[in-house]
């Protein structure tokens, strides 16, 4: 099936700072890129939608000035959490789909980034 | 909007049996159903999935079952090994899955050796 990677798989940062977390299709081109956040033991949450090209769909109640989506190209899209907290800590999951080809029509997901704030 | 119920929220099983996992979904345009499997720290990971345009599908000890009428599928896992021990989210989505998807509460299966 389609690869789908995400890097940092871990990050540590201290209450005030921003971090970025990039979520990558390495053997398809991705036109929607989905974010989703899971606390321990929950289902997963969907945060946002973003299509290559455009702005991302956020849902309701997620902050899109505190959740800052990018998705530049087919195959990046990236998300920033600003001026973090600790109640930001938690497991970010990206996952990538495309309409056409290989991960057609399936949700192919990113082994999730483990963020602390401190 | 979409409500996917699941359920049990918990489930062991001896290796060797079967386990089955029921879920229920609201919205009668849904169209496509996938199952995937979490382990512990790691990202989703798709299993099996389902369309609606038909009834039952099988890969080796894993079938699903779609019941449209009741809207309602079902995950069955054949002669359990410890390796199956995993959460395991139903789904669903219209327009296919590369649009958005909505998910269960998740089942947290043990196998016992």
């Amino acid at each position: 099936g389609a690869v789908v990677s995400q890097h940092p798989s871990r990050v540590i940062c201290k209450s005030g700072t921003s971090v970025k977390i990039e979520c990558r299709s390495l053997d398809f081109q991705a036109t929607t890129m989905f974010w989703y956040r899971q606390f321990p033991k929950k289902s997963l949450m969907l945060m946002a939608t973003s299509n290559e090209g455009s702005k991302a769909t956020y849902e309701q109640g997620v902050e899109k000035d505190k959740f800052l989506i990018n998705h530049a190209s087919l195959t990046l899209s990236t998300l920033t959490v600003t001026s973090a907290h600790p109640e930001d800590s938690s497991f970010y999951i990206c996952s990538a789909s495309s309409p056409w080809g290989q991960g057609s029509y399936e949700q192919y997901f990113g082994p999730g980034t483990r963020l602390t704030v401190t | 909007g979409e409500n996917v119920e699941q359920h049990p929220s918990t489930l062991s099983v001896q290796e060797g049996d079967s386990a089955v996992i029921k879920c229920t979904y609201s919205d009668s345009a849904s169209n496509y159903f996938p199952w995937y499997k979490q382990e512990l720290g790691k990202g989703p990971q798709l299993i099996i999935d389902i369309r609606s345009n038909v009834g039952e599908k099988k890969d080796q000890r894993i079938a699903v079952t779609l019941n449209k009428t009741a809207k309602h599928f079902s995950l069955h896992i054949t002669e359990t090994q410890p390796e199956d021990s995993a959460v395991y989210f139903c789904a669903a989505s219209i327009s296919g899955g590369y649009q958005k998807v909505t998910f269960g509460i998740g089942t947290k299966l043990q196998v016992i050796p």
